[in-house]
């Protein structure tokens, strides 16, 4: 079965690049969501979007913004990044609202 | 503001074991609760989700309860076995196709 896809695997940035994470949902699932997890944290909600409208915001800090495409994938740009930026992002996707299936996640390290 | 909790944080148990994880939450207005597995530094594998209106979820070895009004939810693993070794999280949604929130998880080691 096709699960959610996230590239990159892994992202290594300098203090204050920008980085960009994309993520693919499962076919015919409408809804994405974006998840942090710092080293020893349970996952943070940072965004997520509905039918390509942000339907719900979390801790997502302003030097981050997200959407969702036409084709329902979606990119999580971060900007001026800091060290404490340095974890794990998952995305997940659901259809209709209902369970939610996540991706391998995007390691990103910030040095 | 929901929150989420896990007892044991930690759990060693030798192979062939029947164990319990814990979850409890404090607002029992929830939509879903789901359990997920994560392995060190991987992705979330979700292993059972139970509707705010079901009792129990049932896969293989697993047995996952819910009782909304006591805001406590339990993950059964019977004859555990050393490929069980994980972190184990609870995560609540309070409305269809809201934010997840995560419990801070229990770590289990399975001996052989």
């Amino acid at each position: 079965a096709a699960g959610v896809i996230q590239s990159p695997r892994h992202l290594i940035k300098e203090k204050r690049e920008t980085a960009t994470l994309k993520c693919y949902p499962i076919p015919r699932h409408d809804t994405v969501y974006w998840y942090q997890q710092g080293p020893g944290q349970d996952p943070q909600f940072l965004i997520s979007f509905y039918e390509k409208m942000q339907s719900d915001k979390g801790s997502i800090p302003d030097r981050f913004s997200a959407q969702q495409f036409s084709d329902y994938h979606s990119e999580l740009n971060m900007s001026s990044l800091e060290l404490g930026d340095s974890a794990l992002y998952f995305c997940a996707s659901s259809f209709a609202r209902y369970e939610q299936y996540f991706g391998p996640g995007t390691r990103l390290t910030v040095t | 503001k929901q929150e989420v909790t896990q007892i044991p944080a930690a759990l060693s148990v030798p192979e062939g074991e029947n164990l319990v994880l814990n979850c409890s939450f404090t607002d029992s207005a929830i939509y879903n609760l789901q359990w997920f597995r994560q392995d060190p530094g991987k992705g979330l594998t979700s292993l059972l989700l139970i509707q705010s209106s079901q009792r129990e979820q049932t896969s293989g070895r697993l047995n996952a309860s819910l009782d909304k009004s006591s805001g406590r939810s339990t993950l059964y693993i019977a004859a555990s076995q050393p490929g069980d070794s994980a972190t184990y999280l609870c995560a609540v949604s309070g409305q269809a196709g809201t934010a997840l929130i995560f419990g801070k998880g229990t770590t289990l080691s399975v001996s052989s």
